[in-house]
């Protein structure tokens, strides 16, 4: 596609429950990046792909926390038993092998309410 | 990771130059500099990046001193859609991950 992808565009979800919240990169782009935004904060880094190598995990803030990218394209944040502090943002950007530098290209996001 | 500090606000009129400076003394030597511009309820957008001395495109411009211990974003002739968040960024080469910090929030005024 054109740009970065994200769905849905807002979850609303109650406390205890599982969400899955998906990211379509821009096409041929090898790094994969999700971040989490809480209102009027900076990004904060969660977990990082680049390839076939495992992922940087260490932003994750909790076992709730994961992720996977199936073949190397799409990519899916899972947070399991949602609480209240885990509304926010969260983005995911993709950035392109041959790009030496880190110019990352950001989707829309996805706005976590959990009630 | 290479922390960077900015303001973090900065008022301006449309029309006049902005420059906000970043600090990032402990930038590596295969680190580049690189800005993002923000907007409510959206991504973060790149605007330019750099390595050293100056860069320009059609949206800013980037001044990087020697030492590359700070940088200057300038935004010329800014208008009341600039209004943004403004993040400086220094990472790159093998760098696994970008660490965004506040933010400069620039507010353009009629």
């Amino acid at each position: 596609g054109a740009g970065v992808s994200q769905s849905p565009s807002n979850k609303v979800t109650e406390k205890g429950k599982d969400v899955e919240l998906r990211c379509d990169p821009i096409s041929g782009h090898t790094a994969l990046y999700w971040y989490r935004q809480s209102l009027g904060q900076g990004l904060e880094f969660l977990i990082y792909f680049q390839g076939n190598s495992a992922p940087d995990k260490s932003g994750l803030p909790s076992d709730r926390f994961s992720a996977e990218r199936t073949g190397g394209s799409v990519s899916t944040l899972t947070i399991q038993r949602t609480q209240q502090e885990d509304s926010a943002v969260y983005l995911c950007a993709s950035r392109g092998v041959a790009a030496l530098t880190d110019t990352q290209y950001f989707g829309p996001g996805t706005r976590l309410t959990v009630l | 990771l290479a922390k960077t500090t900015q303001p973090i606000s900065m008022d301006s009129y449309e029309g006049q130059e902005v420059n906000i400076t970043c600090s990032h003394n402990n930038i590596a030597t295969n680190d580049y500099i690189t800005w993002y511009q923000q907007f409510p309820s959206q991504g973060p957008r790149f605007i330019i990046q750099g390595y050293k001395t100056k860069v320009t495109n059609e949206v800013a411009s980037l001044f990087i001193p020697a030492d590359r211990k700070s940088s200057t974003l300038s935004l010329p002739r800014v208008s009341l859609s600039d209004t943004a968040v403004y993040y400086c960024l220094v990472g790159g080469g093998s760098a696994r991950q970008l660490t965004f910090g506040s933010g400069t929030q620039l507010t353009v005024l009629p």
